[in-house]
Order: structure tokens, then sequence, then C-alpha cells
């Protein structure tokens, strides 16, 4: 079974700098996606980025990218400039790419605070 | 578009006390999902449907059971209400097939509390 390992419960970074989340993953597959999304206090799950796990590239948007060490199993997040809206919980997801499977397992998620 | 809706957004029931979440989207999309988060943990997945008629079990599936009569719609059903599950409860939907469109879409959440 995969599983997904969040091991900063909370954190904490003052605005317009850089915060980095961790997130490991145990799989013995090696055709996969990894996602993390954004819950902020509407409780709304809100994609922030996506890895395909068979690009050695780092995906990007905007002022989040991710570290993907595919040997390590390792998939963290790096926020740059951080804003006040960034503030929310944020879940680090793995799912199989495999045909009509579309399984996510969720880690247990880091709080996020960012402050002024 | 308005996306993933779901009804109702608050529900408050007493114990063996039945019930029907509604989840509804207007994007064309084949999958559908239903989750719980609980506090402390991720989401876990309960069921979840490939297309219309069809269902499949996820990770946590006791105690509900779904349906997916229309495309458009993915009901979860508690028959037996118990505080085990007093949750907060998503839906979510996606395209099938292809590498870009297996982004997940979230309904907004329902806040289910069993006395």
């Amino acid at each position: 079974a995969q599983t997904v390992t969040q091991s900063q419960p909370e954190m904490s970074v003052q605005e317009a700098e850089t915060v980095t989340l961790s997130c490991t993953y145990d799989t013995s597959e090696s055709n996969y996606y990894l996602f993390w999304y954004k819950q902020p206090p509407s409780r709304q799950m809100i994609l922030v980025i996506r890895q395909e796990a068979y690009k050695q590239q780092n995906a990007t948007e905007n002022r989040f990218s991710v570290n993907f060490q595919k040997a390590a199993k390792s998939f963290s997040l790096k926020i740059s400039d951080s804003q006040l809206g960034d503030t929310a919980m944020y879940f680090c997801a793995f799912m199989l790419r495999t045909y009509n499977n579309n399984d996510m397992r969720f880690g247990a998620g880091t709080r996020l605070t960012v402050k002024p | 578009n308005a996306g993933v809706t779901q009804t109702p957004k608050f529900r408050v029931l007493k114990t063996g006390q039945s019930m029907t979440l509604l989840c509804a989207q207007d994007m064309n999309h084949e999958y559908m999902y239903w989750y719980r988060q609980d506090p402390g943990m991720g989401l876990r997945l309960i069921h979840y449907s490939v297309g219309e008629g069809t269902t499949a079990k996820g990770e946590v599936p006791d105690g509900y059971n779904v349906s997916r009569l229309k495309k458009q719609n993915f009901l979860l059903g508690l028959e037996s209400a118990a505080p085990s599950q007093t949750s907060v409860y998503f839906c979510a939907s996606s395209f099938s097939g292809g590498p870009s469109t297996d982004t997940q879409y979230f309904g907004p959440g329902t806040r289910l509390t069993v006395l």
C-alpha cells in the first residue's frame, strides 16, 4: 500500500520569505503522480501543483515549486515570496498512474501560517 | 460553471439515523469521489466512480453506500449513522484518460456530526 508522510504538523514564515514543506512517500511502483493541495479556512481543496513521476524536471507554478527526488521518494514544496493568503493547510498526495485507478492517498497535512 | 457542489453544507444526525449527501458537478467529468477528513489526518477515499452506473470501494468504505445514476451526480448514503462517522466529507471529480486529466476538483465540503 502507498503511504504519504508529512513530518511537519505546523510551520510559520514571515511575509515575503521562502518556506519549504516536506513530504515523503512509500511505493514500489514507478509510474505515479504527486500533488500538493492547499486548504484555506474556507475548507475548499485547491490544487497547488502536480508532478508526474516520469518527468525529471521539477514542476513550477509561479511562486510555488517542488523538489522531486524520486530515488529518495521525497517531494517537497517551496513557496517563495510568501503572502498572507498562503496561510492554509497543505496536503501532499500520491496517486498511481494506472488505468481506471484514481485512488489518491493524502498525507496528514502541514499547517502553514504566514506572519506579517 | 459552478464546478463541484455539495448538499447540505452542515448536518447533525442522531445515532442510527440515515441520510444522503449529494454531490453534483457540471464539468462533464467521468470520475467522481467521496472522501472524509478527520482532525489531524489527510483525506481518505470512501468510494469512487469511474462512470455512470459504476462504483468502487476506496480506502474506508464500511458503513457507506454510493450511487451514480446520473453522470453529473454522486450520492453518498449512511444507512445507520454512528458517532465514528462524524467528519467533514468532500466530493471531487476528474476527467478520465490522459496524463493531463487526472487533476481532481473538490467541492466545499459537508460537516456531519453524529450524536
